[in-house]
């Protein structure tokens, strides 16, 4: 079946715009995390949603990214006022709800964001 | 310090050794992860494990919860095993959210 997708694949836009990256998820995967990957740095945890579920929204790193999600399905990652620091590449993932404990995540290709 | 360290950081291969990676963490986890991630920057997942060891092809990885360590071992590398590999720890009471290591990077020359 169809694996998780993100887009746009690549995105380049000046400092202080607007941007909105998008995720699909696996069908049927409940649970939806978005991920940073600075360049040359580890992975970094950013927004959990959980079904109808309040979502964990303690790794957004500032007020300018939020992030909502509509239903089980499709997520949208905004990021206002964009910096030069927020270039990176933006990973979304999906999972079966954690049910007894956690489970394996499955991973979309990424959005390499460029902000000149 | 990291909540999560991988070591090495970087490691160079010939064809058909034994490698291994290793994961420390310092704090309660649900679950280890370990992530596959190739040059082109797609990631997939390798393992998941609470307990023991489990076994796919070449590839196993093992854990000590007591110790809070983990491996990854591939056996017979093959060039195409070149990539990041990253630990991820599912913290206890934090649901799914994974906090990573810094991955180790491979590669397997001829």
């Amino acid at each position: 079946g169809a694996g998780v997708s993100q887009s746009p694949s690549n995105k380049v836009t000046e400092k202080g715009k607007d941007v909105e990256l998008r995720c699909d998820p696996i069908s049927g995967h409940t649970a939806l995390y978005w991920y940073r990957q600075r360049l040359g740095q580890g992975l970094e945890f950013l927004i959990y949603f959980q079904g109808n579920s309040a979502p964990d929204k303690s790794g957004l790193p500032s007020d300018r990214f939020s992030a909502e999600r509509t239903g089980e399905s499709v997520s949208t990652l905004t990021i206002q006022r964009t910096q030069q620091e927020d270039s990176a590449v933006y990973l979304c993932a999906s999972s079966y709800p954690p049910g007894q404990g956690p489970r394996e995540q499955y991973f979309g290709p990424g959005t390499r964001l460029t902000v000149t | 310090k990291n909540e999560v360290e991988q070591s090495p950081q970087n490691l160079t291969a010939q064809e058909g050794e034994f490698i291994t990676i290793n994961c420390s963490y310092s704090v309660g986890i649900s679950a280890l992860h370990w992530l596959q991630q190739h040059p082109g920057g797609g990631i997939v997942s390798l393992f998941m494990l609470s307990s023991g060891k489990k076994k796919h092809g070449r590839l196993i990885a093992t854990i000590n919860i007591q110790e809070k360590h983990s491996s990854l071992h591939i056996t017979a590398s093959h060039p195409r095993d070149s990539a990041v590999y990253i630990c991820a720890a599912a913290l206890t009471g934090t649901a799914s959210k994974l906090t990573f290591g810094t991955g180790t990077r491979l590669q397997v020359t001829l």
